[in-house]
């Protein structure tokens, strides 16, 4: 099993672009989530999943959206990318299991994004 | 908010020296968990304490939860080097959305 897998590892955008980060999951999680995280701020969450065809938001939602058509994938998207949003997004997904609950987070490599 | 406040943000450690970890909440927490991210990784799950005053150990390191499930801690016993990394904590709200702390990144000197 490949666990949670990101494409692209790094990419490089001018102010204004558009794009779409992809993570994949084969854990047939049900929960998956997308953080950002930027030096002393810790991993803030974005938007995150329940399950196939929901979305929620997170913490930092505002410049984002996310899409979840299928089970094992999870899409993040930048409509328009800022400098702001230079940072490391990692995708994570979770399940519940055992009583209590336990929903231990598995994490992907990370995308290392820059907007110039 | 639902924030964990993390500190100490920074520890150096000599190699051989203990290390602590503080996770506090200005509300009750259903539940902590813990995370290590090695520089250039991504986070990794250690733990997750649910039950009031609740201690578990791996090999050196030993986590706690507050009576009032208000804070918790990460002690690590004569640090590694192999302990180098940035140690997360991270609760669960409603719907199972987890928030981390900031984190402390520990810095071993061999």
């Amino acid at each position: 099993n490949a666990g949670v897998t990101q494409t692209p590892k790094f990419r490089v955008l001018k102010t204004g672009q558009s794009m779409t980060l992809l993570c994949a999951q084969d854990m047939n999680h049900e929960y998956m989530y997308w953080y950002r995280q930027d030096p002393g701020m810790g991993l803030r969450l974005i938007h995150y999943s329940v399950g196939e065809g929901t979305t929620a938001k997170g913490e930092v939602p505002d410049g984002y959206n996310v899409s979840r058509l299928k089970k094992q994938n999870f899409l993040l998207g930048l409509e328009s990318a800022a400098p702001s949003q230079t940072s490391v997004y990692f995708c994570a997904s979770s399940y519940i299991r055992g009583t209590p609950a336990n929903t231990e987070a598995f994490f992907g490599q990370g995308t290392r994004l820059t907007v110039v | 908010g639902q924030q964990v406040m993390q500190i100490p943000q920074y520890q150096h450690v000599q190699e051989g020296e203990d290390f602590t970890t503080y996770c506090n909440s200005s509300t009750t927490l259903s539940n902590i968990q813990w995370y290590k991210q090695r520089p250039g990784g991504h986070p990794v799950f250690l733990i997750q304490l649910v039950k009031s005053g609740e201690v578990k150990k791996q090999k050196r390191l030993t986590f706690q939860f507050g009576e009032a499930k208000k804070n918790s801690s990460l002690h690590i016993t004569a640090t590694q080097t192999t302990d180098v990394g940035t140690y997360f904590c991270a609760r669960n709200t409603g719907g199972f959305k987890t928030i981390f702390g900031a984190g402390t990144r520990l810095f071993v000197k061999a």
